[in-house]
């Protein structure tokens, strides 16, 4: 079976820094995708580690323990425009989302 | 430009009625999926296909049925059988297939449907 965690809500202010996890335990395993979705729209991509460590995209960054069966997104130097849910999605054969984590990101 | 195109992108039904979404893709990918979305809730997988004339029953199939005769396309069928079909859904592609499936995902603008 397949089953992801993350927190439902967070709140961070602007300018800060916020790191999103996720636990996952799924049967296979072939990378982690991270991806954003604003209200109503559609998800876009993120990030995506197949690797263990760290993979940095500007104020974004992925981390990767795979014995641990965990990851986490780092935004740095938040902007209003950050605000949304981030879905963490296990890839295995098709794609595993987890609930998604609403960001709230306030002045 | 490039990219997938999902119509409607608002839909009213009565109960007992079948409804079709239509998903078209010019992306070249061989991968097409079909996710519902629930208020506060992640993306439910309801049919893959990973090629023409194939398809496979994902997480929440039940109610739900596909085709793919041609590869830029995958349409959702909403049936009658679906006990609770009011939801957000979300066609996407990926150039990835099979076991590997290590694709990102593109997403269309997503279709909402409204059972009155």
């Amino acid at each position: 079976g397949q089953n992801i965690d993350q927190p439902t809500e967070m709140t961070a202010t602007e300018g800060a820094i916020v790191q999103i996890n996720c636990t996952y335990q799924t049967s296979g395993f072939n990378g982690l995708f991270w991806y954003q979705q604003h209200a109503g729209e559609a998800p876009t991509f993120l990030s995506y580690n197949v690797l263990d460590g760290l993979e940095e995209k500007g104020r974004f960054s992925s981390f990767l323990s795979r014995s641990k069966g965990y990851s986490y997104l780092l935004l740095k130097e938040l902007q209003m425009k950050d605000s949304a849910s981030y879905l963490c999605a296990v890839a295995a054969g098709k794609s595993t989302f987890g609930d998604g984590t609403t960001l709230t990101v306030k002045p | 430009d490039g990219g997938i195109t999902q119509s409607p992108k608002y839909l009213f039904r009565k109960e007992g009625q079948n409804v079709t979404l239509s998903c078209e893709q010019n992306l070249n990918h061989d991968a097409m999926y079909w996710y519902r979305q629930d208020p506060g809730q992640g993306l439910r997988l309801i049919y893959y296909s990973q090629i023409v004339n194939d398809f496979q029953k994902g997480d929440i199939a039940e109610g739900y049925s596909v085709s793919r005769e041609k590869k830029e396309s995958f349409p959702l069928t909403v049936t009658s059988a679906q006990k609770n079909p009011t939801a957000f859904y979300l066609c996407a592609s990926s150039t990835e297939t099979g076991a590997a499936n290590t694709g990102e995902l593109f997403f269309g603008e997503g279709s909402r449907l409204t059972v009155l």
